[in-house]
């Protein structure tokens, strides 16, 4: 079965920049999502469609795609950027299986 | 504004059923495609199932196909998943999840989330 993977951590200084990478052999032909769940709560959408940001978004959060690897930027990280972070994209079977990273633990301190 | 509430949730022994409801509000739940992903307390996202606008395209992952059932009724705005023959490894908080944009096909990523509702399987 299709699987993303992602670096279990990252850890970055207050104002420096955090990155946080997603592998998947189907990502050339399916875009990468990214979501951010601060501890006890839903996660929440920051990146669609490999770079775009929601509204509401902070622009520090920055997504990018090339090959088989999509990269989440947060650019001057803040303590309150401190997550787990989660890409997410869809197999290529057919019925768009959704698929989840591993999740990646951003500290910042 | 966007609401999704799950509810269901609850202990369950080995083999029992479960089936857990979301009511949805502040859209057209009729045109977007809605998906439950589940996440065991301390552990990452694992994505469950999904179901088209009018119920008739149905995906499901390989751990659950055969034992749960996605299904929703839209005069009431409310998705179910009806869960069969339970296990120790179904236990997980269950989100109720909103297809990003209205009939987009299930593939234009996820939005909305629930707060979730959490399923324990134990005896």
């Amino acid at each position: 079965s299709y699987e993303l993977t992602q670096p279990p951590s990252v850890s970055v200084s207050p104002g420096q920049t955090a990155r946080i990478t997603c592998s998947g052999d189907e990502l050339p032909k399916k875009y990468a999502y990214w979501y951010q769940q601060k501890s006890g709560q839903a996660p929440v959408l920051v990146i669609y469609e490999d770079k775009k940001r929601p509204s509401g978004i902070p622009e520090r959060f920055s997504g990018s795609s090339s090959g088989t690897m999509a990269t989440l930027t947060i650019s001057g990280a803040q303590v309150d950027d401190e997550a787990d972070f989660y890409c997410y994209s869809t197999d290529t079977t057919g019925n768009h299986r959704g698929v989840f990273g591993g999740g990646t633990k951003l500290t910042v301190l | 504004e966007v609401q999704l509430v799950e509810s269901g949730g609850n202990l369950v022994q080995p083999g029992g059923s479960l089936r857990l409801s979301c009511a949805a509000s502040g859209f057209t739940f009729s045109s977007y495609w809605m998906h439950w992903v589940r996440q065991v307390p301390g552990k990452g996202m694992v994505w469950v199932s999904r179901i088209n606008g009018d119920g008739s395209s149905i995906t499901y992952a390989d751990s659950v196909r055969g034992r749960f059932t996605i299904s929703r009724d839209n005069a009431k705005n409310t998705l179910y998943l009806q869960m069969n023959s339970l296990s120790a490894e179904d236990t997980a908080v269950y989100y109720c999840v909103r297809d990003r944009e209205a009939y987009c096909g299930g593939d234009c990523g996820l939005d909305y989330w629930g707060q979730g509702t959490l399923v324990t399987v134990s005896s």
